[in-house]
């Protein structure tokens, strides 16, 4: 049982490439989510999802798109890079009616 | 949606004493409470949670104490301990199906010994 795994854990881009950043679980929760985190902000909500085949947006979704395929997998996007989205990015998942949150290990992007 | 803040942003403490951080937040739907640590470097993890029919929970030294009429609840930490530095966030929602999981902006609790 692994939990949440992300990849990678570190990651380096030019101003407008575009990557994926990889979330999965094992653990057949619903709900899965993506944060990211900057100094003084906290943890600020992307997308999130309740169930297979359905997403939307949380507080900062701009500039990311996502996708849930699989229960187990939520991958999200960036089609073009910015420096304003150098941040500590977290998957996180929970059963819909359940009540704890696991993390991954973040992944560290940096834009230059 | 839920608005969420926490008090204060950083909090210092010498060893042994007390510390307390509160989260206040906006909607009376909210029935769960619970509250993440986050270690430097490595991410966020429950610690302790509440429900809306409890008043207060305690788990050795740390307490969650929960008044829903004034829409606030707050982390107690007694006997703090250098290991108990870290970033301490709430997370209070509605706990069905569907909610968005929204954070507070987080407290930082530095303990010197």
């Amino acid at each position: 049982n692994a939990g949440v795994t992300q990849t990678p854990k570190f990651q380096v881009l030019k101003t407008g490439q575009s990557m994926t950043l990889q979330c999965a679980q094992d653990m057949n929760h619903e709900y899965m989510s993506w944060y990211r985190q900057d100094p003084g902000m906290g943890l600020r909500l992307i997308h999130y999802s309740v169930g297979a085949g359905i997403t939307d947006q949380g507080e900062v979704p701009n500039g990311y798109n996502v996708s849930r395929s699989t229960t187990e997998d939520f991958p999200l996007r960036l089609l073009s890079a910015a420096p304003s989205q150098t941040s500590v990015y977290f998957c996180a998942s929970r059963l819909n009616g359940g009540t704890e949150a696991f993390f991954g290990q973040g992944t560290r992007l940096t834009v230059v | 949606g839920e608005n969420v803040e926490q008090h204060p942003s950083t909090l210092s403490v010498q060893e042994g004493d007390s510390a307390v951080i509160k989260c206040t937040y906006s909607d009376s739907a909210s029935n769960y409470f619970p509250w993440y640590k986050q270690e430097l470097g490595k991410r966020p993890q429950l610690i302790i949670d509440i429900r809306s029919n409890v008043g207060e929970k305690k788990d050795q030294r740390i307490a969650v104490t929960l008044n829903k009429t004034a829409k606030h609840f707050s982390l107690h930490i007694t006997e703090t301990q250098p290991e108990d530095s870290a970033v301490y966030f709430c997370a209070p929602r509605a706990n069905q199906a569907g909610t968005a999981l929204i954070f507070g902006k987080g407290t930082t609790l530095s303990v010197s010994s």
